[in-house]
């Protein structure tokens, strides 16, 4: 199994801020990496598809970038609405691995 | 735009059979152009893929679970559906029914149900 790797599982920033989560994976995925954003109770939401492609409708401050073993996820500027569970998904091979997850906290 | 809805017991004793069912509305489920996955989540904690299904029948199951896992399609009723036997406390978790697009590239899953909490528990 391909292994994925996050960091940091969580992280406490100010509204306005740029963040920056990382994902790893342990062997080349390519560009066959997916992010998702959590919210308490919710079900995860595709923001970013095939490594740097914004999903419709998510707002242009999220970005992805990287390909091959590291990637990541940059909100330019957090908005209050920001603040939940960002998830890495691998969908290279099967079974699809998920990252741990980074928490997103305001500060 | 497909829309999906997990249904199911919320309670499921040790030993016995999970079974879930996800309907899907706003598209066919025959059309091919997408794989029907599960996915499930334990209380705070990550996301684990358990498998999916094609409009064939076809399926592709995470080796972790493949052992109790089935997971089935009525074209009939624009459904899909889980069964994990042998269910364990291990097994509780809010399950989730996704799509992926069939692609011959990168794929994802959207959109996702809402999700269902099932507890395994006497």
């Amino acid at each position: 199994d391909i292994q994925m790797t996050q960091s940091p599982s969580s992280l406490s920033a100010s509204v306005g801020d740029r963040v920056t989560i990382t994902c790893r994976a342990s062997q080349s995925i390519s560009s066959y990496l997916n992010w998702y954003q959590q919210k308490p109770g919710k079900a995860p939401k595709l923001l970013i598809y095939s490594a740097s492609s914004l999903q419709s409708g998510v707002p242009s401050r999220f970005s992805g970038s990287g390909s091959g073993t590291d990637f990541t996820l940059t909100i330019s500027s957090l908005q209050p609405e920001d603040f939940a569970t960002y998830y890495c998904q691998q969908s290279y091979s099967t079974p699809y691995i998920f990252g741990q997850g980074t928490k997103l906290e305001i500060k | 735009q497909v829309q999906l809805q997990e249904s199911g017991p919320g309670l499921v004793k040790p030993s016995q059979t999970l079974s879930l069912t996800c309907t899907v509305s706003g598209g066919s489920i025959s059309s091919g152009s997408y794989y029907w996955s599960w996915i499930r989540q334990p209380a705070g904690k990550g996301l684990e893929w358990i498998g999916h299904i094609y409009s064939s029948g076809s399926t592709n199951y995470n080796p972790s679970l493949k052992s109790r896992v089935t997971i089935s399609i009525d074209t009939s009723k624009n459904q899909f559906s889980l069964k994990l036997s042998a269910a364990t406390a291990a097994d509780t978790a809010v399950y989730y029914c996704a799509t992926e697009p069939r692609t011959f590239g990168p794929n994802w899953f959207d959109p996702w149900g809402q999700g269902t909490l099932v507890t395994v528990s006497s």
